[in-house]
Order: C-alpha cells, then structure tokens, then sequence
C-alpha cells in the first residue's frame, strides 16, 4: 500500500507570500493532520480534518488554514509569510489512533 | 514544564550496545504511546505504539509503558550504525483527543561502527 504522499518537497518563498501544500493520506484513511517541525520547538500540531471537517486545532495563527476534500486528500495554507514559518510541515494519515507521516515538505521563507 | 520531556541527546554508543532511550509525561489521560524513528531531512517512521502499561517487543526493538510512574522507555538490543537517527516518543489521548499527538523534542542517537 503506498504512504502518505506531499507535494512539493522542497519550496522557496519570501516574507509576505502565501504558500499552499498538499498531501494525499492512505488510502482508506479518513484522518489526515499537519504538523510544524523546528529545531527549536520540535513537532507542533497544527491541524487534524476528518471527512472533510476540521476536527481539532492547534495553537498556531489564523494565517495557517487547512481543507480536506472528499477524497480524503488535504491542503495547508500559509498567508502573509513569516520567516519564522520556516520549517518543514509534515502531514500525517490515522485510521485509528496511530499515524502515518509523509516525508514533509521543507518551507524556507527568506 | 512540557507535556512531555525527552532527553535530546546526543547519545553515542558502540554498535552492539544495548540502547535505552526514554520519556516522561505529565498527562494521565494519555493512552496511547508511540515510538518514531527519524533520518535527516525525513519524516518520522513508526516503530512501535502500545496502549496498556507493560512490555512490547518487535524484533530488536522493546517498548516499555509505565503508566504508574509516567514513563515510557525504548530498548534497542545489538544497535546497529543504521540506528543511528533521531527518536521521538509521542502520545496521544485523554483531554487532548485521539487525534493531536504530543511529542518529545526527540532524542538523537549515534551508532559508531
């Protein structure tokens, strides 16, 4: 069964852009959730969506946003960027309580 | 103080050593216990996850869950150079959900040959 799959893996953007990222969970699994990964504050949780619903929130700011489509597949969105936002933003798919995680895509805003 | 604390390491160790990596939590209401295993420039790969106190083993890797004391411990027996990766203990449960896992800042480890 193939993994959890994120595009692009690496992008390049500079302070006030936005930025989209995907990922496309299992298949079967209905959970996909995001994460902040930095060598200063380690995995944060961003975001988790379930049917198309976002199920539960981290404590980040309203800048970054998500969406699941009915396929399961998912998006994150990052507006007004920060060089803080620098990092590499890993997706995760769940059937149950265990997850998966992608190979993440490494942001890096100058 | 953090939900979770995890030493970061470095840890060195020969290879053959037997390696403890470890966990505490603060959280009761944590019920599931998750074990990664991170390469450079990677995302995090499972290798283990238990629900009840206890022993969990998988070939050379052993999970450890002492819910009475809030620790959860890896054991890694004849630790090879392709060990040799960052580990993070992660949970999840209780107040925080099913779904918003908690890590530890992960501990890096190095096998030398």
């Amino acid at each position: 069964k193939a993994g959890v799959t994120q595009t692009p893996r690496y992008l390049i953007k500079t302070r006030g852009q936005q930025v989209t990222l995907s990922c496309s969970p299992i298949s079967g699994h209905r959970s996909v959730s995001w994460y902040q990964q930095t060598p200063g504050q380690g995995l944060q949780f961003l975001f988790e969506y379930f049917s198309e619903t976002q199920r539960n929130k981290g404590n980040f700011p309203g800048r970054f946003s998500g969406r699941q489509f009915s396929n399961s597949r998912s998006e994150m969105n990052v507006s007004t960027l920060e060089l803080g936002d620098s990092a590499l933003y890993l997706c995760a798919s769940s059937l149950e309580e265990v997850q998966y995680f992608g190979p993440g895509t490494r942001l890096l805003v100058l | 103080q953090k939900e979770v604390e995890q030493d970061p390491g470095p840890l060195s160790v020969p290879e053959g050593a037997i390696v403890s990596l470890n966990c505490t939590y603060s959280n009761s209401a944590f019920q599931y216990f998750m074990w990664y295993r991170q390469y450079s420039r990677k995302g995090p790969e499972l290798l283990m996850y238990t629900y009840s106190s206890g022993n969990k083993e998988d070939g050379r890797f052993t999970a450890q869950v002492d819910k009475s004391s809030k620790y959860i411990s890896l054991f890694i027996r004849d630790s090879q150079p392709s060990d040799s990766a960052t580990y993070l203990c992660a949970m999840v449960g209780g107040n925080t959900g099913f779904q918003k896992l908690v890590f530890g800042t992960g501990t890096r480890l190095l096998v030398s040959p």
